[in-house]
């Protein structure tokens, strides 16, 4: 039990396009979602976090408008890079939070923008 | 708000060995403590976890961990490491009433066969 997808695994996008990630609770609820970037060799670090049916919450220097994230239903929370540049280029990561506030994550997408 | 230092950013180690890695968290209040898995190429998986009770807390893998409340400190440890536990670990906190997970740096171990 306990699954999270995402899709894409990964992405290859244009400068100036917006991509579209999905992060999916296959077989649980999840009330909250989290989004995260993780650079090459580093560790997580929290974007936003995610409530279904409200607004996202997000983190010191993350900027809301380029990153939209929707979280339509208690399965699913989407994040959208707008208008990517190179410097979006990361591994995206999503966990949904269990009952016990732990939190399982994704496989993560991995997102280059050309 | 809740931070995590892992001091380990690199341990390398043979077949057999024991292994503890550090973890240290500063918050001053009620925390729920974890351990996560990176293994090459996958997502993260759940180690262990602790919320209340017996500090000394049993995960998969024969891996366990001791919350010291006293030392602010949680490390993990295994008694005999296999090359299949070569990986990265993170350590993560959460206030304990607070959705924010806080991720350590990370530990990157290597098991020699």
């Amino acid at each position: 039990g306990a699954v999270v997808s995402q899709h894409p695994s990964w992405v290859i996008c244009k400068s100036g396009t917006s991509v579209k990630i999905e992060c999916r609770s296959l077989d649980f609820q999840a009330t909250t979602m989290f989004w995260y970037r993780q650079f090459p060799k580093q560790s997580l670090m929290l974007m936003a976090t995610s409530n279904e049916g409200s607004k996202a919450t997000y983190e010191q220097g993350v900027e809301k408008d380029k990153f939209l994230i929707n979280h339509a239903s208690l399965t699913l929370s989407t994040l959208t890079v707008t208008s990517a540049h190179p410097e979006d280029s990361s591994f995206y990561i999503c966990s949904a939070q269990g009952q016990y506030n732990e939190q399982f994550f994704g496989p993560g997408t991995r997102l280059t923008v050309l | 708000a809740q931070s995590v230092s892992q001091h380990n950013h690199h341990v390398i180690l043979s077949e057999a060995a024991s292994l503890e890695l550090g973890c240290n968290y500063s918050y001053g209040g009620t925390v729920n403590l974890f351990w996560y898995v990176q293994y090459p190429g996958q997502h993260l998986q759940l180690l262990l976890k602790y919320f209340s009770g017996d500090p000394l807390v049993k995960g998969i893998k024969g891996f366990e961990a001791e919350f010291i409340k006293s030392k602010f400190s949680f490390n993990l440890r295994k008694p005999s490491v296999q090359w299949s536990d070569t990986a990265e670990y993170f350590c993560a906190v959460t206030a304990y009433n607070n959705n924010d997970m806080r991720f350590g740096a990370g530990t990157r171990l290597t098991v020699k066969p």
